[in-house]
């Protein structure tokens, strides 16, 4: 069964510290990993999209990785900001199959205090 | 319009009723999602549009749930008979083509709407 799970369920950090999110998966055959960012009451934004063939991927102080050969990613937030303080939702897009072929995570939720 | 906008954002009705939500996509988008999101969990799928048909519509989780996009633009999503456990944020997001395979076509979500039968 298609599944991506995510780590930790939810994360307190001090503003300015860094994180790591992980997130992995089951999806086969795999096409391609996607990060977004959901603030409360919002719907979910993207962040970053990685392919098979990419193994990082930057969007500011967002930095995403991928292991094709392992099925794992995870998302490195730098100098943490109250702001970044939302879910953040692991996504994997396979081939073929329906849904237009996404597979969403629960999402780690992440509180960034002052 | 500027990005997937959502109505109504609040909709409060009672067991048995009959709900309708409405979705605008961007404009141009082929491709049109409706998600149920409930407290602390991921979206979770419902139907997929591609165009006016709707490609998948495998995460309906009965026949009071039905979507329409007649035009291909809008989309209203419509719930028979509510029940409490519908209680939840229904997102609708739109992508260009619809093509996820390649990792080139982002989804646009909006802002949701959030649903409470009482």
């Amino acid at each position: 069964k298609n599944q991506v799970e995510q780590s930790p369920q939810s994360l307190i950090i001090l503003e300015g510290k860094n994180c790591t999110l992980q997130c992995n998966y089951t999806v086969s055959p795999f096409s391609n990993l996607r990060w977004y960012k959901q603030d409360t009451g919002r719907g979910p934004v993207s962040l970053t999209i990685m392919t098979f063939s990419e193994n990082t991927k930057s969007n500011g102080r967002y930095t995403a990785t991928l292991d094709a050969d392992t099925k794992q990613s995870s998302l490195h937030i730098t100098a943490s900001q109250l702001s970044d303080s939302a879910s953040y939702i692991c996504v994997v897009a396979g081939y073929g199959g329906s849904q237009g072929n996404l597979i969403f995570g629960k999402g780690t939720k992440l509180s960034v205090k002052p | 319009g500027a990005g997937v906008s959502q109505t109504p954002s609040n909709k409060v009705t009672e067991k048995g009723k009959y709900v309708e939500l409405r979705c605008d996509p961007i404009s141009g988008h082929t491709a049109l999602y409706w998600y149920r999101q409930s407290l602390g969990q991921g979206p979770e799928f419902l139907i997929y549009f591609q165009g006016t048909g709707a490609a998948d519509d495998s995460g309906l989780p009965n026949d009071r749930f039905f979507a329409v996009r007649p035009e291909g633009s809008v989309s209203t999503l419509k719930i028979q008979r509510t029940e409490r456990g519908d209680s939840a944020v229904y997102l609708c997001a739109s992508s260009l083509t619809g093509v996820q395979a390649f990792g080139t076509d982002t989804q646009y979500f909006g802002p949701g709407t959030r649903l409470t039968v009482l």
